[in-house]
Formats: structure tokens, sequence, C-alpha cells
């Protein structure tokens, strides 16, 4: 079955700390898609950062970057700097395989930034 | 980024009618737009998977008469509540795919329907 797990439903930290989200996944396949989306309080989810499969290098958004380890089908997230705007619930999802449409989510971890 | 504009925002209505939801990409075609439903403090459930110009695919257990959906152009879905109960009250958020994008789905900012 292709799915995604988060095992951490909440995470706090302090303002300016850093922060890693984990993330595994479950596929066969050698070429997917992986993401991370943030759902805020107003709930309107945005993308945080996007990953190719076939990309052996870690993709960076500003403060946003990930660790992807193929082999071990893990896909953390960390958040450098973290700022109180970043409070939200971070959802890691995955398109499977090569032509799928379906984004395949996991549960989620609620992150609050103390300031 | 691009931009996916959903409405209503909320919506409140009486039990048995119906409430329509609009989903339309803003900047870009989208041949493929996806409908989920989210629950309190849950993760996202697909319910359909809308292609422009023929029929949605219902996810196993979504009532397909219940939650019609219409995908009639390249930038706007749309799905209708039909006869309406309190069961259904949830907040629905559509996405959007774009046609030559990189299999990035956009989202809008979701509908917070209340049935009475």
């Amino acid at each position: 079955a292709q799915t995604v797990t988060q095992s951490q439903p909440e995470m706090s930290v302090q303002e300016a700390e850093t922060v890693t989200l984990s993330c595994t996944y479950d596929t066969s396949e050698s070429n997917y898609y992986l993401f991370w989306y943030k759902q805020p309080p107003s709930r309107q989810m945005i993308l945080v950062i996007r990953q190719e499969a076939y990309k052996q290098q870690n993709a960076t958004e500003n403060r946003f970057s990930v660790n992807f380890q193929k082999a071990a089908k893990s896909f953390s997230l960390k958040i450098s700097d973290s700022q109180l705007g970043d409070t939200a619930m971070y959802f890691c999802a995955f398109i499977p395989f090569q032509g799928a449409q379906k984004l395949v989510f996991g549960q989620g971890t609620r992150l609050t930034i103390n300031p | 980024g691009a931009v996916v504009s959903q409405h209503p925002s909320r919506v409140i209505c009486k039990s048995g009618t119906s409430v329509k939801i609009e989903c339309r990409s803003l900047d870009f075609q989208a041949t493929t737009m996806f409908w989920y439903r989210q629950f309190p403090k849950k993760s996202l459930m697909l319910m359909a998977t809308s292609n422009e110009g023929s029929k949605a695919t219902y996810e196993q257990g979504v009532e397909k008469d219940k939650f019609l959906i219409n995908h009639a152009s390249l930038t706007l879905s749309t799905l209708t509540v039909t006869s309406a109960h309190p069961e259904d009250s949830s907040f629905y958020i559509c996405s959007a795919r774009e046609v030559r994008g990189k299999n990035i789905q956009y989202f809008g900012a979701g509908t917070r329907l209340s049935v009475l």
C-alpha cells in the first residue's frame, strides 16, 4: 500500500529555533513526487516545498529544507529560524508514481512556535 | 504561485436543501481538479477527481448522487451537495492541477458547510 506516515502529531518550539518534522512513505516505484504543505489556522493549504524522487539534491526554499533519504523512504522537513507565522498544521504528501494524479497525505503534524 | 479561488468560504443551509461550491483556477488551466473533505484536526480525505469534460471519479464510499461534481471548463469545477443533512456539515477543499505544471496541486481556501 502507498502510505505516508507522520509520527509526530504535535511539536512545539521557541521562536528562532530550528525544528525538524518527520515523514516516511511507502512505495515500490522509483520515480514519484514528494511535498510538504502547510495549513495555518486560516485553513488555506499552502505548498511549502516539493521534491522529485529522481533528484538526489535536497530541495530548499528559504528557511525550509528537506532531508530526502530515498533508500530509507524518508522525507523530513527542516524549518530554520522559526517564526510565529510558521505555526500551522504540516502535511507530508506524495504522488506515488509517474503519471499518477492523486496526492496521498500523511496524518499531519501540528507545529506551534512559541514567542 | 498559482491561485485557486473557492466560493463561498462559508455557507449555512437548512436540511434538505442543496448547496453549490465553486472552484476556479484564476491564472492557469487545470485539466484535473480534486475535491476533499476535512474533519476537525484531521487530514484531507479525497472525495473525487474531476477531469474537464468527463465524469468525475469518486473515491470508495463517496455517494456520487449526493456529491455532484461538474468540471465544465479548464478553469471551473463545482461541487453540489444535494439534499444536505447535518452529517454533511464539514470543511470542503478543492485543488487544481496545472496542465503544464510540475504535478503540483494548488488549493482553494476551503468552504465551511453547516447544515441545520
